[in-house]
C-alpha cells in the first residue's frame, strides 16, 4: 500500500464550479499537510500547507484534514480557466519524512 | 524576494553521456536545497538534500551525484546517464526555520536520455 494515495483524474469542470480534490493516507504519523499546484512543463508552486487537523482558507482555495479518516482535501470555490493544472498532495510525518501524492489533472471548462 | 532559477530547461542527451544540472538561489541566505525527479503518472521523488555547503544526503541509490559547492549554488552531476534517468528534475528550497513544509520550486530541467 502506497504512503499517499490520489486519484489522478483527470477531473473536468464547468467554470464556477466548486472543486474537490481528495488524498488518503495510511501512516497516522503525518502531521504536516501540504497542496501544490503544478501547471504543465512548470514546477510545483505551493498553495497552502495544514498542521493537523482542521480546515485552513485562502481566498478561493481551502484544506481540510480529517486525520481519523486519514483523508485531506482541497476545495476551490468559483473555479476559473486558469485554475487547470495538476494538484499534488504531499505529507510529512513525525520522522520528517516527506511523501508526494501523484497529483490530480483538473481542467477548469469556460 | 527569493528566486530559484535552474538550467538548462530541456536536454538531450545520449546513454553514457556525463551529465551536469545547476540551481542556485537568490534573495537567501543558507537555504535548504532539494533535487527531485518527477516521472509521467509519478509523483516527485526526493534524491537529494543539503543543509549546508557541503553537506549533502541522499535518499536513494542511483546513478546521480549532487554538490553544493557555495551557499545558494546546488548541482546534480551523473558521470554516465541511464534510460532510466530520463524525467523532470526539479530544484527546491526551503527556509532552515520551515523546512520541508514549505518548498519553493524552480522551473524544472526536462532531462531526455537517447
Amino acid at each position: 500500500q502506497k504512503e499517499v494515495e490520489q486519484d489522478p483524474g483527470p477531473l473536468s469542470v464547468p467554470e464556477g464550479a466548486i472543486v474537490s480534490l481528495n488524498c488518503t493516507y495510511s501512516n497516522s504519523a503525518f502531521q504536516y499537510f501540504m497542496w501544490y499546484r503544478q501547471y504543465s512543463r512548470k514546477g510545483p508552486e505551493l498553495l497552502m500547507y495544514t498542521y493537523s487537523s482542521g480546515n485552513k482558507e485562502d481566498g478561493r482555495f481551502t484544506a481540510q484534514v480529517d486525520k481519523s479518516s486519514k483523508y485531506i482535501s482541497l476545495f476551490i470555490r468559483d473555479s476559473q480557466p486558469s485554475d487547470s493544472a495538476t494538484y499534488l498532495c504531499a505529507m510529512i510525518n513525525t520522522g520528517n519524512q516527506f511523501y508526494f501524492g501523484t497529483g490530480t489533472s483538473l481542467t477548469v471548462i469556460p | 524576494s527569493q528566486t530559484i532559477h535552474q538550467w538548462p530547461a530541456t536536454l538531450v542527451q545520449p546513454v553514457g553521456s556525463p551529465l551536469s544540472l545547476e540551481c542556485t538561489v537568490e534573495g537567501t541566505s543558507n537555504p535548504n536545497l532539494y533535487w527531485y525527479r518527477q516521472a509521467a503518472g509519478r509523483g516527485l521523488q526526493l534524491l537529494f538534500y543539503s543543509v549546508g555547503i557541503g553537506q549533502i544526503s541522499s535518499e536513494v541509490p542511483q546513478n546521480l551525484s549532487a554538490s553544493r559547492p557555495q551557499d545558494r549554488q546546488f548541482i546534480l552531476s551523473s558521470k554516465k546517464l541511464l534510460l532510466s534517468d530520463s524525467g523532470f528534475y526539479l530544484c527546491a528550497w526551503s527556509h532552515p526555520r520551515t523546512g520541508l513544509r514549505e518548498q519553493y520550486f524552480g522551473p524544472g530541467t526536462r532531462l531526455t536520455v537517447t
